[in-house]
């Protein structure tokens, strides 16, 4: 996998947007840029992935630059439910079986 | 559906011992995955399996087997606890991983202490 560089900790006011950026300056053509995010020591919950397209879902926007070297999540309108660690990973999808390679992340703090 | 379930929730072990922590998922998932994490860290991979009778190491394995004779169930078996081995463990599983499509689902996690 890809090395993914993301700042340590970010916050936010509630019912503001948040951008989360993710450095992957060495991504391969064939790697995705996957989120997670592991609320308060539960397991990790998945929220989107994307090849090049800017994707979106129910739960955020993933912003990919043309030449794919970093991406942001954005959380349009964040919650305190959404206090959390978010990590950004770069993996080859089917070729690496799935293996996922998580950094230490993003704490996001929402405040009220 | 239950998703990924783990047992136990919480163990504490001496050091010396061994114990099987269990993972069982029910969506029919080919792939499954063993992580644990450390305090303050990221996950990183023990071993995972892409389907019945077959496993492979991933990062961490040393110190810990696995077995996976059914689709549903991908144990973790811990022999002769050590301090090092105290963390956070958790399994997770997906469909076959397509080129685009593979959302991990994770479990809740066991809570393991060595002393």
């Amino acid at each position: 996998d890809a090395k993914t560089t993301q700042p340590p900790s970010m916050d936010c006011a509630e019912g503001r947007a948040a951008n989360l950026p993710c450095n992957h300056s060495t991504i391969s053509g064939n790697e995705y840029v996957y989120w997670y995010r592991q609320i308060h020591s539960q397991g990790p919950q998945y929220i989107i992935h994307g090849l090049k397209n800017n994707e979106t879902n129910e739960m955020a926007s993933l912003i990919i630059t043309e030449d794919r070297k970093s991406s942001t999540l954005i959380l349009p309108h964040a919650t305190l439910r959404d206090t959390a660690v978010y990590y950004c990973i770069a993996n080859a999808g089917g070729t690496s079986y799935g293996k996922l390679t998580f950094g230490q992340g993003t704490i996001l703090t929402v405040h009220p | 559906n239950a998703g990924v379930t783990q047992t136990p929730k919480f163990r504490i072990l001496k050091i010396g011992q061994s114990m099987t922590l269990q993972c069982t998922q029910d969506m029919n998932h080919n792939y499954m995955y063993w992580y644990r994490q450390d305090p303050g860290m990221g996950l990183k991979l023990i071993y995972y399996s892409v389907g019945a009778g077959i496993t492979d190491k991933g990062e961490v394995p040393n110190g810990y087997n696995v077995s996976r004779s059914t689709t549903e169930d991908f144990p973790l078996r811990l022999e002769l606890a050590a301090p090092s081995q105290t963390s956070v463990y958790f399994c997770a599983s997906s469909p076959p991983a397509r080129v685009a499509d593979y959302e991990q689902y994770f479990g809740p996690g066991t809570r393991l202490t060595v002393t």
